[in-house]
């Protein structure tokens, strides 16, 4: 079975703060793919990270980071410097090797304060 | 260009109508799928439609009917919905159905009344 857990719900930060979504991972593939979108209020999700199991490194872009680490299945993910424009639903998801369906945690609800 | 557009944007139906919801990707996209999401909820998936076949149908109710009419277009036919079937639909795009990243549109906020 594939699951992804985020185990916060909501998370809330006062702007400039760093924040670390956590996501927790468990498949059975020895292949597969983990995924970050971001869905604001305007509701559409946007695609942020793609990582294969194969590539470990971590990956920073900008004010985002992520951290990969196939030991704890975890694919955390952190945010510096926090904007009121981060506030948002956070998605975590994985798909193995079982064709295209995205196996989603239930989201973190960021919100930045200003 | 990574847009996927979706017409309507807000659509309010009775229980008795039929209606569509449009999707339409031009970044070359394979495979297309349509999600359905209800508040506080992440997606879930309905259908996945991979080189225009359908290759998966999560046992969805034969009230919602998925069409393929070519690489670019995906519909989504609804016909005699109950109330509980409001929700954000989605629909998204990727290259290749296993590999590659999905890209979502802005959704269809589907009222049934």
């Amino acid at each position: 079975a594939q699951k992804v857990t985020q185990a916060q719900t909501e998370i809330s930060v006062v702007e400039k703060e760093d924040v670390t979504l956590d996501c927790v991972y468990e498949t059975r593939d020895t292949t597969y793919y983990l995924f970050w979108y971001k869905q604001p209020p305007s509701g559409e999700l946007v695609f942020l990270i793609r990582r294969n199991s194969f590539d470990e490194q971590n990956e920073i872009s900008g004010r985002y980071s992520w951290n990969f680490q196939k030991s704890t299945s975890s694919f955390n993910f952190t945010i510096t410097a926090s904007q009121v424009v981060d506030s948002a639903v956070y998605f975590c998801a994985l798909r193995g090797n079982q064709g295209g369906k995205l196996i989603f945690g239930q989201g973190t609800e960021l919100s930045v304060k200003p | 260009d990574t847009e996927v557009t979706q017409t309507p944007k807000h659509l309010v139906m009775g229980m008795t109508n039929k209606k569509s919801l449009k999707c339409e990707q031009h970044m070359g996209h394979r495979a297309m799928y349509w999600y359905k999401q209800k508040a506080k909820k992440p997606p879930e998936l309905m259908f996945v439609y991979s080189y225009e076949k359908l290759s998966i149908n999560e046992s969805v109710p034969s009230r919602f009917s998925p069409e393929c009419p070519n690489s670019s277009l995906l519909n989504l036919h609804l016909h005699a919905l109950q109330p509980e079937d409001s929700a954000l639909y989605l629909c998204a795009s990727s290259q290749e159905s296993q590999y590659y990243e999905q890209y979502f549109g802005p959704g269809t906020r589907l009222t049934v009344t």
